[in-house]
């Protein structure tokens, strides 16, 4: 699986737009960039998932330069429900099984 | 409702003590996985189950054995417990084919080890 690297932790207001990145230098032609967000005391769960240019979906949108090796997500009007840890996967996509390999995500603190 | 479900949620051994962690879904998950989580870090993987009746190390299985009872359970096992394993595990389940999308957690198991 393709290393990532991502802010270790970011720091918003409430009502802003929140970008975090995530560089994957390596990454594979048949691979896609995934992102989780994990609650505290939640396990994480799926927000987005992207290959190239832009995807949006009711909770953020991912925007992925043309050489994929970067990929921005974007969170809109940021709210205090909204801090949570952010991570950043890249790994092929439909070729059976696939363990999932956190690295330590990016810590979003959003305050009033 | 439907999902992953983990018992318990909140545990307290003294170091030497058993313990299964148990782990159910009812998604129709062929793989499963448990995983554990100290304070202020990811997730590393303990150990996983490709399908019913395989299962496989991961980055830290030392410490630990796994059965995988039937295509809907998957339980960890703590033989001796020690206080290095006092983390938050999380059990979670994917439908194959999708490479990381789609897995599922629990909600997470909270051990202490005394």
């Amino acid at each position: 699986l393709a290393k990532t690297t991502q802010p270790i932790s970011m720091d918003s207001y409430e009502g802003q737009e929140v970008n975090i990145t995530c560089s994957h230098n390596n990454i594979a032609t048949n691979d896609y960039i995934t992102w989780y967000q994990q609650f505290p005391s939640q396990g994480p769960r799926f927000i987005i998932q992207g290959y190239k240019t832009k995807v949006t979906n009711e909770v953020a949108s991912l925007f992925i330069p043309a050489d994929r090796k970067s990929s921005t997500l974007s969170l809109p009007r940021v709210s205090l429900s909204d801090t949570a840890v952010y991570y950043c996967l890249v790994g092929p996509w439909n070729t059976g099984f696939q363990k999932l390999v956190f690295g330590t995500g990016t810590r979003l603190l959003v305050s009033p | 409702n439907a999902g992953v479900t983990q018992t318990p949620k909140f545990q307290v051994l003294k170091t030497g003590q058993s313990m299964t962690l148990q782990c159910a879904q009812d998604m129709n998950h062929n793989s499963m996985y448990w995983y554990r989580q100290d304070p202020g870090m990811g997730l590393r993987l303990i150990y996983y189950s490709a399908s019913e009746g395989t299962t496989d190390k991961g980055e830290v299985p030392n410490g630990y054995n796994v059965s995988r009872l039937n295509k809907r359970e998957f339980s960890l096992r703590l033989e001796s417990a020690a206080p290095s394993q006092t983390s938050v595990y999380f059990c979670a389940g994917n439908r194959d084919n999708q490479g990381n999308y789609g897995y599922t957690f629990g909600s997470g198991t909270r051990l202490t080890v005394v």
